[in-house]
Formats: structure tokens, C-alpha cells, sequence
């Protein structure tokens, strides 16, 4: 089974600091992502990674930033934390095999910032 | 950008009936869809995908069947048993690249 990691489930952060989500998977996939689930909006997509050090940014990409040194691990930053950026994120991670577009998701962090 | 929608934010059904969940799309040239359900707590998990090419695709008790004509994908769960209880969403690929867009999910609750 494909295991998608996240280092923390539950978070809270002044407003301000630099926050730090970890995402870890353990099937040697080419991609990862981060999302963040807000209710009634539904999954967003905040940035992805193709291949170690590649990025491209999602659909709301503002106020984050990515790495991916290596290929298991992909790590979303807030450099400044904000009170709208209170949510759930999600990391997932997919093969790169072509014609194959399931993702994995992570269990989730909830980051509450105060 | 695109979007993905459905139609009920919430669907209460009885234990053994069959559960409908919909799902309108707006972009025509997605090839590609699949349903996640999310468990309080958890992760979105895979149940289903159905290419463009396909009207109809059959797993363990779902069914997604794809109308491209009205852009609509639902998802049919038959005997919905209280385990089925969570949050489905919709997702679409639209053309190349990696990017998967969300609907905004459908609360099934399963009453006993």
C-alpha cells in the first residue's frame, strides 16, 4: 500500500511565524502536491513537484512556498503566517507512469493560526 | 478556471438503500474523472475513475456513470451501509499536466 505522511495532524501558529509542513511517501513517486480543503470550497491546489527540485505553482500559490530536496519528501512553508491561512492541507503524491492520474492523500494537518 | 460541482452539499439515506451522488462539470475537453470519499479525520481515499471513452464504469458495489453530453458524473452506491458515511468528492483532469480539479463535496449520512 502507498503510505502518504504528514509530520503533524494538528498545528496552531501565531501570526507571523514561519511554518513548516512535512510530507513524506514511500513509494518512490515522481509527483507530490499540496492542497488546502477549506469547507465549501473543496480541495485547492497550492503547489506541486514533478521531480526533486522542480516546482510549479497550483491555483493559490500566494503567501506559500515549496522544496523538494528529495524524492520522498515535499515540504510547504508559510514564510509569514496569516489568520486566512487557517485550514486543512493535504499532501498527496502520484506516479509518474503515464495514463495514471490517482493521487494519494496524506491524513491531513490542520493548522489553526492565531 | 474550471470548475467541478455537485449538486447536494448533503444526502441522508437508509441503511440498505442505494446512494446517488452528482456531479456537473463545465469543461468539455476533461478526459478524465474519479471519485474520492473522505472519512472524518482522514485523507480523501480512491473508489472510482472513468475515462472520457468510458459512459459507465462498475467497482465493488460503485458505479460512476459519465453523460458528456450534460457534463454530469454521478456516483451509485448500491446496499449504502453506515461505513459508506463520509464526504465524496468529484475531481476532473483536464488535458495534459498533473492537475486534478475538486468539486466541493457531497456529506452522505447514512441513517440505520
Amino acid at each position: 500500500d502507498v503510505k502518504v505522511t504528514q509530520s503533524s495532524r494538528y498545528l496552531v501558529k501565531r501570526t507571523g511565524e514561519k511554518v513548516f509542513l512535512e510530507c513524506v511517501q514511500d513509494m518512490d513517486h515522481e509527483n507530490m502536491f499540496w492542497y488546502r480543503q477549506d469547507p465549501g470550497l473543496g480541495l485547492r491546489l497550492i503547489y506541486f513537484s514533478y521531480d526533486v527540485k522542480m516546482k510549479e505553482k497550483g491555483d493559490i500559490p500566494e503567501g506559500y512556498s515549496v522544496s523538494r530536496e528529495k524524492k520522498e519528501r515535499f515540504s510547504l512553508i508559510l514564510e509569514s503566517a496569516s489568520t486566512n491561512q487557517t485550514s486543512m492541507y493535504l499532501c498527496a503524491s502520484r506516479p509518474g507512469l503515464a495514463g495514471v492520474y490517482e493521487q494519494y492523500f496524506g491524513p491531513g494537518t490542520r493548522l489553526t493560526v492565531t | 478556471g474550471e470548475s467541478v460541482g455537485l449538486h447536494l452539499p448533503t444526502l441522508s439515506v437508509q441503511e440498505g438503500d442505494n446512494s446517488i451522488i452528482n456531479c456537473a462539470y463545465s469543461n468539455s475537453a476533461s478526459d478524465y474523472f474519479i471519485w474520492y470519499k473522505q472519512e472524518s479525520g482522514k485523507g480523501p481515499q480512491f473508489i472510482i475513475d472513468i475515462r472520457s471513452n468510458m459512459d459507465k464504469r462498475q467497482g465493488q458495489r460503485v458505479t460512476v456513470l459519465l453523460n458528456k453530453t450534460v457534463k454530469h458524473l454521478s456516483l451509485q452506491i448500491a446496499a449504502t451501509q453506515p461505513g459508506d458515511s463520509a464526504v465524496y468528492f468529484c475531481a476532473e483532469k483536464t488535458g495534459g499536466g498533473n492537475k486534478l480539479t475538486f468539486g466541493t463535496g457531497t456529506q452522505l449520512k447514512v441513517e440505520l
